[in-house]
């Protein structure tokens, strides 16, 4: 069962435009979801997080939108860049329970 | 800090032979946990260590893996015998349980190949 669902798998954006990368989850539990990145070649590393108590965190371009009731959070990364090119992944974290997304790779074209 | 280090980077070895992956994650840090990463399922939680102990085995795919963490500072992933199904990026990861935050920190990954 899969305990994170993330959308879309792929996702083609031009320079200057805006990603967005959703994700939903079931365990009412999860108290941490961070968003990671990975790129060709290197392990993901620690984009951005948030916790449920708050509805949006932003960190320069990125933004995480938090809906707690629908159960859903969502990347958005503002002014793409080609050097944004990379896998992207959700996650959902509590306790000794540690969940991610299937990834998103995003591709942004000069 | 180096963060965490990962050997081999890359293994290409032959059905049947027993492979070893190893980790030395950062120093410091108290928990430990092995993924596998494929195209087809992405990224899979393996094990996890909390304390050199072995909190959660559940995604360990069958009795053919098995994994050690002996000490703080060193960690094994055996697969004996190994299958062409095993082939994967299998990452390494590290964090600072009891904080605040759940942050792993990856190592580089070591990439499996078996023919």
């Amino acid at each position: 069962q899969q305990q994170v669902k993330q959308s879309p798998q792929s996702l083609i954006v031009q320079k200057g435009g805006i990603s967005i990368i959703n994700c939903a989850y079931e365990n009412t539990a999860f108290d941490y979801f961070p968003w990671y990145q990975q790129f060709p070649g290197k392990g993901p590393a620690l984009l951005i997080a948030i916790r449920p108590d708050v509805s949006e965190k932003k960190e320069g371009r990125f933004t995480i939108s938090f809906n707690k009731s629908a159960k859903q959070f969502s990347l958005h990364i503002m002014d793409s860049q080609p050097g944004d090119s990379a896998t992207y992944f959700c996650a959902a974290n509590t306790g000794n329970q540690f969940y991610f997304g299937t990834g998103t790779s995003l591709t942004v074209i000069p | 800090d180096a963060g965490v280090i990962q050997s081999p980077r890359h293994e290409v070895t032959e059905m049947g032979q027993e492979v070893t992956l190893r980790c030395k994650p950062i120093s410091g840090h108290n928990s430990l946990f092995w993924y596998r990463q494929t195209m087809m399922r992405g990224l899979e939680l393996l094990i996890y260590f909390n304390n050199n102990v072995p909190i959660d085995d559940s995604g360990m795919p069958e009795d053919r893996f098995s994994a050690k963490m002996p000490n703080a500072s060193f960690s094994t992933l055996k697969i004996q015998p190994s299958e062409p199904r095993d082939s994967a990026v299998y990452f390494c990861a590290s964090s600072l349980m009891g904080q605040a935050t759940y942050e792993q920190y990856f190592g580089p990954g070591t990439r499996l190949t078996v023919t």
